[in-house]
């Protein structure tokens, strides 16, 4: 089964408004990791906030990690047209070297 | 500079046969990660290749294999293809340095195969 799990699985709005998205993992990690794919391309990296880290910012973009809830939330504030993609989260748990990632949350902006 | 390149993008194949990929790394990277992705099963990792050498391996079967060159550009190999392999498959490249974990990833576009 996946170790992290986005939520919610669609998400739709309006050019402008904020977007939020979470994952939600089962086991202890190291490090969690946040990706956006456009429809059918490869990944982009966004951010990586680390197992001791609550919060980061780049740009637009903000992540939480609770790790006593085992969640993460990904804000993206004043959202655009071209936000449109999903979104996944990674997760390195334990001594693991291999990333698992979850089902993705799609995102639409509309115009 | 470039970034990671696949090729072929798009590739059709019939069950039985065996099919090659090939993934160029962005220069300086020498780690590869090779991911498999499906609508049923999402993103899951196949395989990771540093200076030639496979340093972690996903829960695929022995017929999905991989090589990496000392130019670090990577092959993955599937034998006897089955309908379930159709997929995109997705390389990544990173320095490595860190050991994989909190390296940036920088995916290719992936090649989308289709199994008949």
């Amino acid at each position: 089964s996946q170790q992290g799990e986005e939520d919610p699985q669609a998400l739709s709005i309006q050019e402008g408004e904020n977007a939020t998205m979470n994952c939600s993992y089962k086991t202890s990690i190291n490090n969690l990791q946040w990706y956006r794919q456009n429809s059918g391309r490869g990944l982009v990296h966004l951010i990586l906030i680390r197992s001791n880290e609550r919060e980061k910012h780049s740009g637009r973009l903000r992540v939480t990690l609770d790790t006593s809830k085992k969640s993460s939330s990904l804000l993206i504030t004043a959202s655009r047209a071209a936000d449109t993609a999903s979104y996944f989260c990674a997760t390195y748990s334990g001594g693991s070297y291999i990333p698992t990632f979850g089902r993705g949350t799609s995102l639409i902006v509309h115009p | 500079k470039a970034g990671v390149t696949q090729t072929p993008r798009y590739l059709i194949k019939t069950r039985g046969q065996q099919v090659t990929l090939s993934c160029s790394p962005i220069s300086g990277h020498r780690s590869v990660s090779w991911y498999q992705q499906t609508p049923g099963q999402g993103l899951q990792f196949l395989f990771e290749y540093f200076s030639e050498t496979q340093r972690n391996k996903g829960n695929f079967p022995g017929r999905f294999s991989g090589r990496q060159f000392s130019n670090s550009r990577s092959e993955m190999n599937v034998s006897t293809l089955e309908l379930g392999d159709s997929a995109l498959y997705l390389c990544a490249s990173s320095s490595g340095t860190s050991g994989g974990r909190t390296d940036t990833q920088y995916f290719g576009p992936g090649t989308r195969l289709t199994v008949l």
